[in-house]
């Protein structure tokens, strides 16, 4: 099915461990991005991504990396999780032209102990 | 620094009566104004969106007025219903480069039956 897709939907980790979140998605959109929810916070951008090979730094990108080796996929690792890390995780992506709006997947609820 | 406010946190309507959800902007390099509606374990969705050459913009039972002066826009909820029920974000994009969005902190909207 056409859509953009999280996985895993949850995830639990301990402090120190790596972890990565992966994005797909099936309509070659050109941008991506990667939002924290948080409550009291909204959604605040973490990192995005204009097209392969490119990203770049949004709100809040500490401690955390990105990559974008091909269109589809853009994966978002926490290199060493800390607890303040415990947050929901939702990729979206969106077409070109800069008037299509963003469309969201359903998020990784992911909690560091 | 770019923000966006979103009141109230949480709002209790009876069904059948009006939902209104306020945002305030002040940076005014914002081109466009969505709605995103979000259902528990789902990501936010576009609801409806307007630009700040337009007043007022209604689809359905949902309508969005615009304040250009103020830098305040609202979504109103005309018969609100309990599938209505979801947390709302106010979102304002950025005019320039990625185009990318600053979200409002979400008022969680519970319609009574």
């Amino acid at each position: 099915d056409a859509g953009i897709t999280q996985s895993p939907r949850y995830k639990i980790t301990e402090t120190g461990r790596q972890v990565t979140l992966m994005c797909h998605q099936t309509w070659s959109h050109s941008y991506m991005f990667w939002y924290r929810q948080d409550l009291g916070h909204g959604l605040r951008l973490i990192y995005y991504s204009a097209a392969a090979d490119i990203t770049d730094k949004g709100e809040v990108p500490d401690g955390y990396v990105v990559s974008r080796s091909k269109t589809e996929n853009f994966p978002l690792t926490l290199e060493s999780a800390t607890r303040s890390q415990t947050s929901v995780y939702f990729c979206a992506s969106r077409d070109s032209p800069s008037n299509q709006p963003q469309h969201f997947g359903d998020g990784t609820r992911l909690s560091i102990l | 620094q770019q923000q966006v406010k979103q009141s109230p946190q949480s709002l209790i309507v009876q069904k059948g009566g009006i939902s209104i959800i306020n945002c305030a902007y002040e940076n005014t390099a914002f081109d466009y104004f969505p709605w995103y509606q979000q259902f528990p374990g789902k990501g936010p969705a576009l609801l409806i969106a307007i630009r700040p050459d337009v007043s007022e913009k209604k689809e359905g039972r949902f309508t969005i007025s615009f304040n250009k002066s103020a830098k305040q826009f609202s979504l109103h909820i005309m018969d609100s219903q309990p599938g209505d029920s979801a947390t709302y974000f106010c979102a304002a994009r950025i005019t320039s480069g990625t185009y990318k969005y600053i979200f409002g902190t979400g008022t969680r909207l519970k319609v009574l039956a």
